[in-house]
């Protein structure tokens, strides 16, 4: 079974750094991409940007990029998303998905990181 | 950048209706658009990809059709568990970009 299993909420001040993960399991974790979408309170989704584990090719929408950082670690099935320094507005929930075809779909979902960030 | 427009932003329907919800591409996305379900407090699940397949354990009553720019997701007799938001997103080209959500509610 296909599983994408996210770290927990996170509550940070504005400034602060943070990393969240996603975990992949039940398929090689190097064949198909991870891509972030986020989902503001009450709002749509935003595709964020995607990593390709096999070869760490990894894009971004132009919305976020220089923003956030997506990395991954294939021996440990598990990607990321980074931010350096929060902002208020970074306060949301955002998904891990996993990519199928190359622009991808995505077929499958983790459960969701809410962050908040506040003063 | 390839804009989804979505239309309506609201459905209101009865159990037993059916639904057509529309998809439209800035630009040609070919046969490349997908569309996902989320329910109040739930993950997207994905309903359908490349315009038409559906995904594996999405019943029949759900169809998609279109290709280029004007796509349509079709739910032929709504069940009381499809009231949800419903977005498209294509994958036609970078970046990836979703439409801005359907939300069909019960009349």
């Amino acid at each position: 079974e296909v599983q994408l299993v996210q770290s927990g909420a996170e509550v940070k001040k504005p400034g602060e750094s943070l990393k969240i993960s996603c975990k992949g399991s039940g398929y090689s974790f190097t064949s198909n991409w991870i891509g972030w979408v986020r989902q503001m309170s009450g709002k749509g989704l935003e595709w964020m940007g995607i990593i390709n584990p096999g070869d760490s090719d990894t894009k971004y929408s132009p919305s976020f990029q220089g923003q956030v950082t997506i990395s991954a670690d294939k021996s440990i099935s598990t990607a990321y998303l980074q931010w350096s320094s929060l902002k208020a507005s970074d306060t949301a929930m955002y998904y891990c998905a996993r990519g199928t075809g190359r622009p991808p779909y995505f077929d499958y979902w983790g459960q969701g990181t809410l962050v908040t960030v506040s003063s | 950048e390839i804009v989804l427009t979505q239309s309506p932003a609201t459905l209101s329907l009865s159990p037993g209706e059916r639904a057509t919800l529309s998809c439209r591409a800035s630009q040609s996305v070919s046969s490349y658009l997908a569309w996902y379900q989320q329910k109040p407090g739930q993950t997207p699940r994905l309903l359908i990809s490349d315009a038409s397949n559906r995904a594996t354990g999405i019943p029949a009553r759900f169809s998609g059709s279109g290709s280029g720019t004007d796509f349509t997701l079709t739910i032929s007799s709504l069940e009381p568990e499809d009231f949800a938001v419903y977005y498209c997103q294509q994958r036609s080209n970078w970046p990836l970009t979703f439409g801005g959500g359907t939300k069909v509610e019960i009349k």
